[in-house]
């Protein structure tokens, strides 16, 4: 199984702000890598598959980049409706199918 | 627009017995693989099961293999989860998710329904 890690655990940004998220791999997932947004109570929201494209209707100031083990998600600058929980998920290995734990995205 | 509504969750005994159901609407259903994943309250994402689009293949997670039954009516448009012998770690909010690509395995996630909540508690 491959084990996803995200850091930090969470993190505190101002509105406006630059806000940038790392997600590792235990193993190479190549580009195989999705970020999701999950707000309280919602189910996740997928923002970038591939590493590093955008799914339909996510604003241009969510980028991913990366591949093999390394990956970040950056938000450009953070909008009040971006605090949320943001979760990468590797789809390479499957059907082991495997998520990070996470990273809270707080009002600083 | 792409609906995915579940339904079935509840309140339950440890051992005891719980079908989910997932309704979907808003696209060509018998084309697309589809998945369980699951979220334990406060916790992160657990992938649970997958079925092909035909739902000739099918696979399981480790934790809930040889418990749970995964299948899918394509002329109901409508997804599964058989769940049975449940425990009190099987707790959790269970989310359908439709795989984006329709050729490949090699997919994420594209929409996902609100999810149904399961307690498995005495």
């Amino acid at each position: 199984e491959i084990v996803m890690t995200q850091s930090p655990a969470t993190l505190s940004v101002s509105p406006g702000e630059r806000a940038t998220l790392s997600c590792r791999a235990s193993q190479s997932v190549s580009s195989n890598l999705a970020w999701y947004q999950q707000k309280p109570g919602q189910a996740p929201r997928l923002l970038i598959y591939g590493a590093s494209t955008r799914a339909t209707g996510i604003p241009a100031r969510f980028s991913g980049s990366g591949s093999g083990t390394e990956f970040t998600l950056t938000i450009s600058s953070l909008q009040s409706e971006d605090f949320a929980v943001y979760y990468c998920q590797q789809y390479n290995n499957w059907p082991l199918w495997t998520f990070g734990q996470g990273t809270k995205v707080e009002i600083k | 627009q792409v609906q995915l509504v579940e339904s079935g969750g509840g309140l339950v005994k440890p051992g005891g017995s719980l079908r989910l159901s997932c309704a979907a609407s808003g696209f060509t259903f018998s084309d697309y693989y589809m998945s369980w994943i699951r979220q334990a309250p406060g916790k992160g994402l657990e992938w649970v099961s997958y079925i092909s689009s035909s739902g000739s293949t099918i696979y399981y997670a480790d934790s809930v293999k040889g418990r749970f039954t995964i299948s899918r009516d394509n002329a109901k448009n409508s997804l599964y989860l058989q769940m049975n012998s449940l425990r009190a770690e099987d707790t959790a909010v269970y989310y359908c998710a439709r795989a984006m690509r329709t050729t490949t395995v090699t997919t994420p996630f594209d929409y996902w329904g609100q999810g149904t909540l399961v307690t498995v508690s005495s």
